[in-house]
């Protein structure tokens, strides 16, 4: 089975800071992993993804994340926060073809 | 580029009716996936189907049930509607090409309220 754990419900930073929201997984065989953002009202959007190859991906809006084996993390960086960041932000991992096993979220906010 | 199609997007029902919700995929994406997110909480895996045969189950009601047609559209019918049935239905689809790594990609979502 399949699991992610996002560390932190909330996590506020200012405008311009770096911004980190944290993701272990745990799989029995090798991950496919996702970060997804979902603005109040809206669907799910795909920010970026791990399936193979780099470890380290980037993604839209200056997103990237880093697939660490070793401590079974996909945590989400940006260096420089903006206000339009502000959103919930889902880690969710699957085995390719299958449905995606999310976690429970992190909302993100900004400030000015 | 097209995206995934939602209808209805808002749909209010009372206790005990029925509801179907439906979901248009992304041309030749060949997978869909139903997704329910209750207030505040994380998507959770309700159902998928590939090739018009159900590939996935999760922890769907028995009250509900899913179809995907020979267009590759797919409809969530939902019966004896509950009050904790509201939440947010996602459709997400994505194509089964072995040359491309799975993406789902995520509908705007249909909000079913249940009075």
């Amino acid at each position: 089975a399949q699991s992610v754990t996002q560390l932190g419900s909330h996590v506020s930073v200012s405008e311009g800071a770096l911004v980190l929201l944290r993701c272990n997984y745990s799989s029995s065989v090798p991950p496919y992993l996702f970060w997804y953002v979902q603005y109040p009202n809206q669907g799910l959007q795909l920010l970026l993804k791990y399936t193979t190859g780099a470890t380290l991906v980037k993604g839209i809006n200056g997103f990237e994340a880093e697939f660490k084996k070793s401590e079974t993390s996909f945590h989400l960086t940006k260096p420089s926060a903006h206000m339009s960041d502000a959103a919930e932000y889902f880690c969710a991992v699957s085995t390719g073809f299958q449905k995606l096993v999310f976690g429970t979220g992190t909302r993100l906010l900004v400030s000015p | 580029a097209a995206g995934v199609i939602q209808s209805p997007r808002h749909l209010i029902k009372e206790k005990r009716e029925t509801a179907t919700l439906k979901c248009y995929p992304i041309p030749r994406h060949d997978t869909v996936y139903w997704y329910q997110q209750g207030p505040g909480q994380d998507p959770q895996f309700l159902i998928s189907f590939y090739e018009k045969m159900q590939s996935d189950k999760g922890s769907i009601p028995d009250r509900f049930s899913a179809q995907q047609f020979s267009d590759y559209h797919s409809e969530l019918n939902m019966s004896s509607l509950e009050l904790g049935d509201s939440a947010l239905y996602f459709c997400a689809s994505s194509p089964r090409d072995s040359s491309l790594t799975d993406t789902q990609y995520f509908g705007p979502g249909t909000r079913l309220t249940v009075l």
